[in-house]
């Protein structure tokens, strides 16, 4: 069956517009993961959603960072006023329970802010 | 907060040589997961260890869970290299938010052939 989506794969922006990367998880699944990894570093857990809410958001690093997931399936990580540290590989994953269950890792987007 | 740290950073073996990677929490975790991510690739589950002491095999990959449950290693037995990736471990608090992942810096395995 089909995976975790992401798109888009690669994303170039200037330093202070606003990017929206996008994640299709695997139908079914009722837990969605945002991470963010940097070079030589693991993923970073960023937010949680279970069903439409966002259950957890403590790891978005400031209020420059939102995401949403309005019909329990796709999520939009939005990130306005991008500054060059955001630059990084945007990680979507799902479970189809939450805690304790294998998450599926999407192919990411590479986010490069100039 | 919760750290999780890994050794070693990298290893760089000859085919079919054995390779082990050892993994420490700063806390007592609720369950270990494995992962591998291949070059250009995103992070794959292997395994998940939840019991103390726990020990589980797949194929030529063996995988400990402490019995503090602070505590994982991953065993390669005879590499090949097909195993060429960085393996990275992660885990919840134990009492925590069991969703909530903290991974590791990850193993970067490289094998000669």
């Amino acid at each position: 069956g089909a995976g975790v989506s992401q798109t888009p794969s690669n994303k170039v922006t200037e330093k202070g517009k606003y990017v929206e990367l996008r994640c299709d998880p695997i139908s079914g699944h009722t837990a969605l993961y945002w991470y963010r990894q940097s070079l030589g570093q693991g993923p970073e857990f960023l937010i949680y959603f279970q069903g439409t809410g966002a259950a957890d958001d403590s790891g978005l690093p400031n209020d420059r960072f939102f995401a949403v997931r309005p019909e329990g399936s796709v999520s939009t990580l939005k990130i306005q006023r991008t500054e060059r540290g955001d630059s990084a590989v945007y990680l979507c994953a799902s479970s189809l329970f939450p805690g304790g269950y294998e998450q599926y890792f999407g192919p990411g987007t590479r986010l490069t802010v100039t | 907060g919760q750290q999780v740290m890994q050794i070693p950073q990298y290893q760089h073996v000859q085919e079919g040589e054995d390779f082990t990677t050892y993994c420490n929490s700063s806390t007592t975790l609720s369950n270990i997961q494995w992962y591998k991510q291949r070059p250009g690739g995103h992070p794959v589950f292997l395994i998940q260890l939840v019991k103390s002491g726990e020990v589980k095999k797949q194929k030529r990959l063996t995988f400990q869970f402490g019995e503090a449950k602070k505590n994982s290693s991953l065993h390669i037995t005879a590499t090949q290299t097909t195993d060429v990736g960085t393996y990275f471990c992660a885990g919840p608090p134990s009492g925590g938010s069991n969703y909530k992942l903290t991974f590791g810096k990850g193993t970067l395995l490289t094998v000669n052939p």
